[in-house]
C-alpha cells in the first residue's frame, strides 16, 4: 500500500531562517509522482511542485527547493530564508494510478505545521 | 479567472440531515475529486470522477454520494449514514492524460454538525 510519512508535526523557526521539511513514501509501483502543497490559514490548497520518479534531479524555485533521493525514498522540501508568509502547513503526497485514463490518486501525508516567527 | 469554487464555504447541519456539498470548475478539466480533511490529518479520497456520468468510490465512501451530470460540476452529498461528518471538504480537477498532471483545489467547505 502506498504510504507517505511527515514525521515533523509542527516546526516553528524564526524569520530568515532556513527550514526543511521532510517526506518519506513507499510504493511499489515503479513509475509515480510525487508533489508538495501548500495549505495557507484559509484552507485551500496550493499547488507547489511535482516530481516523476524518473527525475532525481533537484530543483529550485526562488527560495524553494526541493530534494529527491529515490536510494532513501525521500523528497524534502527546504525554504531558505523564510518569511512570515511561509506559515502554514504543508503537505507532502505521492500518485497512484487508478485507472487506464491516466489520472491518478493522490496518498498524502499528514502534514507539517510550520510557523515563521517575525 | 479560471478555478474551482465551492459553496457555502461554512455549513452547519443537525444530526439526521441531509447536507449537499457544491463544487463548479471552469478550468475544463475531465476529472474532479472530493476530498476529507480531519484536524491534524492529510486528506483522504472520498470519491472521484473522470467523465461526465461516471464516478468511483476513493477510500472513504461510505456515507456520501456524489453526481457528474455536467463536466463543471460534481456536488457531494452527506448523507445521514455518514457517522462522523463534521470536517473540512476540498474539491479538485485536474487534466487526464497520459502522463499525470496536478490537481487544483477550491477553497473548501467546512461542515459541522450540530
Amino acid at each position: 500500500a502506498q504510504k507517505v510519512t511527515q514525521a515533523q508535526t509542527e516546526i516553528s523557526v524564526v524569520e530568515k531562517e532556513d527550514v526543511t521539511l521532510d517526506c518519506v513514501y513507499e510504493t511499489r509501483d515503479t513509475t509515480y509522482y510525487l508533489f508538495w502543497y501548500k495549505q495557507p490559514p484559509s484552507g485551500e490548497l496550493v499547488f507547489l511542485i511535482r516530481r516523476n520518479s524518473f527525475d532525481e534531479q533537484n530543483e529550485i524555485s526562488g527560495r524553494y527547493s526541493w530534494n529527491f533521493q529515490k536510494s532513501t525514498s525521500s523528497f524534502n522540501f527546504t525554504i531558505t530564508a523564510s518569511q512570515v508568509v511561509d506559515s502554514a502547513v504543508y503537505f507532502c503526497a505521492l500518485s497512484e494510478r487508478i485507472s487506464n485514463f491516466g489520472n491518478e490518486k493522490l496518498t498524502f501525508g499528514t502534514g507539517t505545521r510550520l510557523t515563521i516567527i517575525p | 479567472d479560471g478555478g474551482i469554487t465551492q459553496s457555502p464555504k461554512y455549513l452547519f447541519r443537525k444530526e439526521g440531515q441531509n447536507v449537499t456539498l457544491s463544487c463548479e470548475q471552469n478550468l475544463n478539466h475531465d476529472a474532479m475529486y472530493w476530498y476529507r480533511q480531519d484536524p491534524g490529518q492529510g486528506l483522504r479520497l472520498i470519491y472521484y470522477s473522470q467523465i461526465v456520468n461516471d464516478f468511483q468510490k476513493g477510500d472513504i465512501a461510505e456515507g456520501y454520494s456524489v453526481s457528474r451530470e455536467k463536466k463543471e460540476s460534481f456536488p457531494l452529498t452527506v448523507t445521514s449514514a455518514q457517522k462522523n461528518p463534521t470536517a473540512f471538504y476540498l474539491c479538485a480537477s485536474s487534466i487526464v492524460g497520459v502522463t499525470y498532471n496536478e490537481q487544483f483545489f477550491g477553497p473548501g467547505t467546512r461542515l459541522t454538525v450540530l
